[in-house]
């Protein structure tokens, strides 16, 4: 199974600051990578796919690089309805395995 | 609009069966390829299964001859038949659309929560 690691495991930012999450494959996954949002008793929310493709609906302060093994997701300009989790999704193979999550914190 | 709505869970003892509904409106699940993703408690998420659109499913090892993954065109209704029930199994349940086929989990229902105890 192709393993996805997350870093860092939890951060803290404050409102206006930007926000950088990265995320490792464990083999070459190509940008076959999803981020998603999840808050607390809600079920998650596609962010961005194929490593850089906006959802629709996502705000444009959202965004996704990378490719290979190793893919960032940035926040620029956090709002306060950006603090929650974040995981990371590969979609190479089976399983499709999640990253661990990046929790984002108000400072 | 499009929407899914998980029911089913529930608390069942240890060796047990349940089975999971998803109910699905503003498109056709058997056109889909429809997954189960569950939530332990205070932790990830771990994908469990899919159903492709012309029938073939996967699983995840830790699921696999224990779960069944399955839909139902008159009712537009995914369902997730879980037999033989471990501690391990307990998690809130989501069932996901698949975007891009099954590469992407959008859209998500509320999830459903599984409790197993002894």
């Amino acid at each position: 199974d192709i393993q996805m690691t997350q870093s860092p495991s939890s951060v803290s930012a404050s409102v206006g600051d930007s926000v950088t999450i990265t995320c490792r494959a464990s083999q070459n996954i190509s940008t076959w990578l999803a981020w998603y949002q999840q808050k607390p008793g809600k079920a998650p929310r596609l962010l961005i796919f194929a490593a850089s493709n906006l959802q629709s609906g996502v705000p444009s302060r959202f965004s996704g690089t990378g490719s290979g093994t190793d893919f960032t997701l940035t926040i620029s300009s956090l709002q306060p309805e950006d603090f929650a989790t974040y995981y990371c999704q590969q979609a190479n193979s089976f399983p499709h395995t999640f990253g661990q999550g990046t929790k984002l914190e108000i400072k | 609009e499009v929407q899914l709505v998980e029911s089913g869970g529930g608390l069942i003892q240890t060796g047990g069966s349940l089975r999971l509904s998803c109910a699905a409106s503003g498109f056709t699940v058997s056109n889909k390829y429809m997954n189960w993703v569950r939530q332990a408690p205070g932790k990830g998420l771990e994908w469990v299964s899919i159903i492709f659109s012309g029938g073939s499913t996967y699983y995840a090892d830790s699921v696999k001859g224990r779960f069944t993954i399955s839909t139902e065109s008159s009712g537009n209704t995914l369902y997730l038949q879980m037999n033989s029930l471990r501690a391990e199994d307990t998690a809130v349940y989501y069932c996901a659309r698949g975007k891009w086929g099954s590469r992407w989990f959008d859209p998500w229902g509320q999830g459903t929560l599984v409790t197993v105890s002894s």
